[in-house]
C-alpha cells in the first residue's frame, strides 16, 4: 500500500482563487511529520508548510494553510489567492521513525499534483 | 542566507567515467541525504547520515558512494557511472536525524545524464 496518496494528477485554478491539493497518508505510528513541498519547472524542492502529527492546530504560513484531519489520514494544501508563480508540481511527504529503531528517517513522497494557474 | 547547495547543477558524462556531486549546507545540520529523482518513480533516497562519519544506505545504494568527514559536506560519488543512473540529484539536510518533525531542506538539484 502507498504510503503517501495524491489522487490529483493535475489541477486547473484561476488565478486569485483558492485551490485545495489532496494528500492522504497510511502510518501507524503515533508520531510522525506531514510536509508540502514545491517543485517548480525549473527542479528545485521548496519546503512550503509542515504539520506534526501530534500539533493540534493546522499549520499556516503565508498563503498555505495545512487542513489536517487526523482521524481521517489526511493532510490537504490549501493555497489561498492563487498566483501566476503558484504553478508547479506539489509534493506531500512523511517522516516516520524506522521500524527497526535505527535507520533513515527519511521523507517519503507522494507522486504529485501539477497545478497550474490560469490568468 | 540558510541553505543546500550542490554542484554541478547540470552534468552530462559518459559510462564508466568516475564522478563527484558535491553538497555542502550551512545551517550546522546534523542529518543530510542524497535522493534520486525519477520519472514514475518519485524521489527515493540513495544514502543517508545521521551525523559526522556515520553513513548508511538509503533504499538504492547500488552504484554510489558517499563519505561524510565534515558537518558541513556531503558529497556523492559515482565510481563507474551508467545510463540508468541519469536521473535529478537531491541533496537534503535537517537540523537532527532521529526526529520525524525536523524539515528537511533541499539543494538546487544536479542533473545528471550519463550516456
Amino acid at each position: 500500500a502507498q504510503k503517501i496518496t495524491q489522487t490529483q494528477p493535475g489541477m486547473f485554478v484561476q488565478e486569485k482563487e483558492a485551490v485545495t491539493l489532496d494528500c492522504t497518508y497510511d502510518t501507524s505510528d503515533q508520531s510522525y511529520g506531514l510536509f508540502w513541498y514545491k517543485q517548480p519547472s525549473s527542479g528545485e524542492m521548496i519546503f512550503l508548510i509542515y504539520q506534526g502529527s501530534y500539533d493540534e492546530q493546522n499549520a499556516t504560513e503565508g498563503r498555505y494553510s495545512l487542513n489536517f484531519q487526523k482521524a481521517r489520514k489526511s493532510a490537504n494544501l490549501v493555497i489561498s489567492a492563487s498566483q501566476l508563480g503558484d504553478s508547479a508540481m506539489y509534493f506531500c511527504a512523511m517522516r516516520e521513525a524506522p521500524y527497526s529503531g535505527a535507520g533513515s528517517y527519511q521523507l517519503t513522497f507522494g507522486k504529485g499534483t501539477k497545478l497550474s494557474v490560469i490568468p | 542566507e540558510a541553505q543546500v547547495t550542490q554542484n554541478p547543477r547540470y552534468l552530462i558524462t559518459v559510462t564508466g567515467k568516475k564522478l563527484t556531486v558535491t553538497c555542502s549546507q550551512n545551517m550546522n545540520h546534523e542529518y543530510m541525504s542524497w535522493y534520486r529523482q525519477d520519472p514514475g518513480l518519485g524521489l527515493r533516497q540513495i544514502y543517508y547520515s545521521m551525523n559526522v562519519e556515520v553513513t548508511d544506505k538509503g533504499d538504492v545504494p547500488e552504484g554510489y558512494k558517499v563519505s561524510r568527514k565534515e558537518k558541513r559536506n556531503f558529497p556523492l560519488i559515482l565510481e563507474s557511472p551508467s545510463p540508468n543512473q541519469t536521473s535529478l540529484y537531491f541533496c537534503a539536510s535537517s537540523l537532527v536525524g532521529g526526529r520525524v518533525t525536523d524539515t528537511q531542506y533541499f539543494g538546487p538539484g544536479t542533473r545528471l545524464t550519463v550516456l
